[in-house]
């Protein structure tokens, strides 16, 4: 079955620098990728999504990208602030909003 | 719209004890799941359905069912509860049509069985 990996567990980053989290997959049928943020207490919340036919998607301060020959995905924060704070998990799937396999999650803290 | 609501909130159980978590959506989505978390192994799914009536098994569904009698409901039974049954379980829900990927995540549900 499908294994998403995730890299690093946890990040620190001073607040206006960048963020970097970085996922690979191993089944190479997955072909929808969203990222979720998850607050201390509470439920994951989609932040930002791509599918297989598309590089590249950009949602104001964060984007991600996804290799598919190399099997990876990556999560990047620009102009970090303090509420960006939080557990970030990357998931892979084969049917858009079904059966996800989450990656272990990255520990983000953005220092003022 | 409530979205995805469970209950309860946290649950202490012994060793042997049976309950029953409750899910419920008021989106009209057709595909529910039920994942669980536990430090450092982000979700692993346990049960989803893709529609009143039928359900199927995830990647860790030994010691729990799952029946989705309607579109709303789609509650997570613990047949005998289990120490290594202590976690953080999330019901989610989507809907099942090209071109809508997200699963929207229930509150969840802490449960320690002692």
């Amino acid at each position: 079955g499908e294994n998403v990996e995730q890299h690093p567990s946890t990040l620190s980053v001073q607040e206006g620098d960048s963020a970097v989290i970085k996922c690979t997959y191993s089944d190479s049928a997955s072909n929808y990728f969203p990222w979720y943020k998850q607050e201390l207490g509470k439920r994951p919340q989609l932040i930002i999504d791509i599918r297989s036919n598309v590089g590249e998607k950009k949602d104001q301060r964060i984007a991600v990208t996804l290799n598919k020959t190399a099997k990876h995905f990556s999560l990047h924060i620009t102009e970090t602030q303090p509420e960006d704070s939080a557990v970030y998990f990357c998931a892979a799937s084969k049917i858009y909003g079904q059966n996800f396999v989450f990656g272990p999650g990255t520990r983000l803290s953005v220092l003022p | 719209n409530a979205g995805v609501t469970q209950t309860p909130k946290f649950q202490v159980l012994k060793t042997g004890q049976s309950m029953t978590l409750q899910c419920a959506q008021d989106m009209n989505h057709e595909y529910m799941s039920w994942y669980r978390q536990d430090p450092g192994m982000g979700l692993r799914l346990i049960h989803y359905s893709v529609g009143a009536g039928i359900t199927d098994q995830g990647e860790v569904p030994n010691g729990y069912n799952v029946s989705r009698s309607t579109t709303e409901d789609f509650p997570l039974r613990l047949l005998s509860a289990a120490p290594s049954q202590t976690s953080v379980y999330f019901c989610a829900s989507s809907y099942v049509l090209a071109g809508e990927g997200e699963q929207y995540f229930g509150p969840g549900t802490r449960l320690t069985v002692t």
